[in-house]
């Protein structure tokens, strides 16, 4: 089945330990991005990747890091989490040309105390 | 800059006819996307429209004028399990080709 696979699907963490949210997805696209859905602002886009090894920037990268060392996977790490990234987070991926729309993961609901 | 606008909020009644908006303004239009989205689950894929005209798709179809920067979502025979929030999302050239998000609308289905 095609599909997007992110973990975990919850995770409740303190306030300067770091966390990776783990994203794969099995379609070979080449394109993926990381968003954070908050309410009344909708989906922003926090870090993207066109192809391996190559990543940029979003509307709201500031505390986020990525990785783009294989295809399949795109992790989001969190240095030193924040309590304003509490969030609900999705990992998307597309084709080269984005023609097809996003395949969403399935969400990551990040709470920092 | 890119600027999209929808309603935060809709109600209808199950079985009736609903027209969800949807206006926009990029510098580099390349495509408008449609999702339904279900509290605390992803995004799905509903429509698509890079030309002006009318996409049909079952109960579901999607409008776009790319000269006046508008699109609709409409859906037709309102069911129960159609309440959720319904994303627009416009795809920009100069923007990288990334997609841009508008807020969603939260469309309620009553019985």
């Amino acid at each position: 089945e095609a599909q997007v696979t992110q973990n975990p699907r919850y995770l409740i963490t303190v306030t300067g330990k770091k966390l990776t949210v783990t994203c794969s997805q099995n379609m070979n696209h080449e394109y993926m991005s990381w968003y954070r859905q908050d309410p009344g602002l909708g989906l922003r886009q926090i870090y993207y990747s066109m192809n391996v090894e190559v990543t940029d920037k979003g509307d709201v990268p500031e505390g986020y890091k990525v990785s783009r060392k294989e295809k399949r996977n795109f992790p989001l790490i969190l240095e030193s989490p924040s309590p304003n990234q509490t969030s609900l987070y999705f990992c998307a991926s597309t084709t080269r040309d984005r023609a097809d729309g996003y395949t969403f993961g399935s969400g990551t609901r990040l709470t920092v105390v | 800059g890119q600027n999209i606008d929808q309603p935060t909020e809709m109600t209808a009644t199950e079985g009736a006819i609903v027209q969800i908006n949807c206006t926009y303004q990029t510098s580099g239009f390349n495509g408008l996307f449609w999702y339904q989205q279900h509290a605390g689950e992803a995004p799905t894929f509903l429509s698509y429209n890079v030309l002006d005209g009318l996409e049909e798709k079952g109960r579901f179809s999607s409008f776009l004028s790319r000269s006046k920067g508008y699109s609709y979502l409409l859906l037709k025979e309102l069911q129960m399990k159609d309440s959720a929030s319904y994303l627009c999302a416009v795809r920009d050239w100069d923007y990288g080709q990334n997609f841009v998000f508008g807020p969603g609308t939260r469309l309620s289905v009553l019985p």
